[in-house]
């Protein structure tokens, strides 16, 4: 257990739905980010939020909308995704301060399937 | 921005036998962390280590951060090590991770 918390694990989606992935946090960390994992390739970083506020939005198609209410939830909602968006979908949750390091911490993902 | 190599790509072990992974990145960073990813995806935390050596039982790392690269080691390989190790390293808030090696344990 890391302290970091992904539902749903597992979700399957047609190309036409709605979906929202959730990310909770219970390590009083102040940054919170989405990545990416396709298959045989490395993490890729889609969005950063810093204190509630979005820092970084990796050149992500608006397809993935990421919405950070505080600085314990994160959302990824996704609408009209394409079959290459299939992919394991990751939360990370770190403290950012002088001296924290960013020590990045994840949580178990949500493997998505887009029929 | 920071590119990161790791070597090798893939490794298969005996069970009990030793190894070492290789993480070399391109510029001065802040951040440097090890991950094993288990078969089910979930990423887990085994060192952040910027700099110098930690141990935690059969595994250690080491990094030196002048010449830019680190490295894992671990000891009596047991089939539950099988997975893929990461290394990421950020020179402020973005984490780049490498390709990974997957480590296979056989028994």
């Amino acid at each position: 257990e890391t302290g970091v918390t992904q539902t749903p694990r597992h979700l399957v989606m047609g190309m036409t739905n709605k979906k929202s992935l959730k990310c909770e946090q219970h390590l009083g960390h102040n940054a919170m980010y989405w990545y990416k994992q396709s298959a045989k390739k490395p993490l890729e970083l889609m969005f950063v939020y810093n204190f509630k506020e979005q820092t970084e939005n990796n050149s992500v198609p608006s397809r993935f909308s990421p919405e950070c209410p505080n600085s314990s939830h994160l959302f990824l909602h996704l609408h009209t995704l394409q079959p290459e968006d299939s992919a394991l979908y990751l939360c990370a949750s770190s403290l950012i301060g002088a001296g924290y390091g960013n020590i990045q911490y994840f949580g178990a993902g949500t493997r998505l399937s887009v029929l | 921005g920071i590119q990161v190599e790791q070597s090798p790509p893939d490794l298969i072990l005996q069970e009990g036998a030793n190894s070492t992974l290789r993480c070399n990145f391109s510029d001065s960073v802040n951040n440097l962390q090890w991950f094993h990813q288990n078969p089910w995806g979930q990423l887990i935390n085994l060192f952040y280590i910027p700099s110098g050596t930690k141990q935690n039982g059969r595994l250690s790392a080491t990094t030196v951060a002048t010449e830019r690269y680190s490295l894992l080691y671990i000891s009596s390989s047991q089939t539950t090590d099988s997975g893929v190790y990461f290394c990421a390293v950020a020179s402020g808030s973005r984490l780049t991770f490498g390709e990974g090696t997957q480590l296979t344990v056989n028994p």
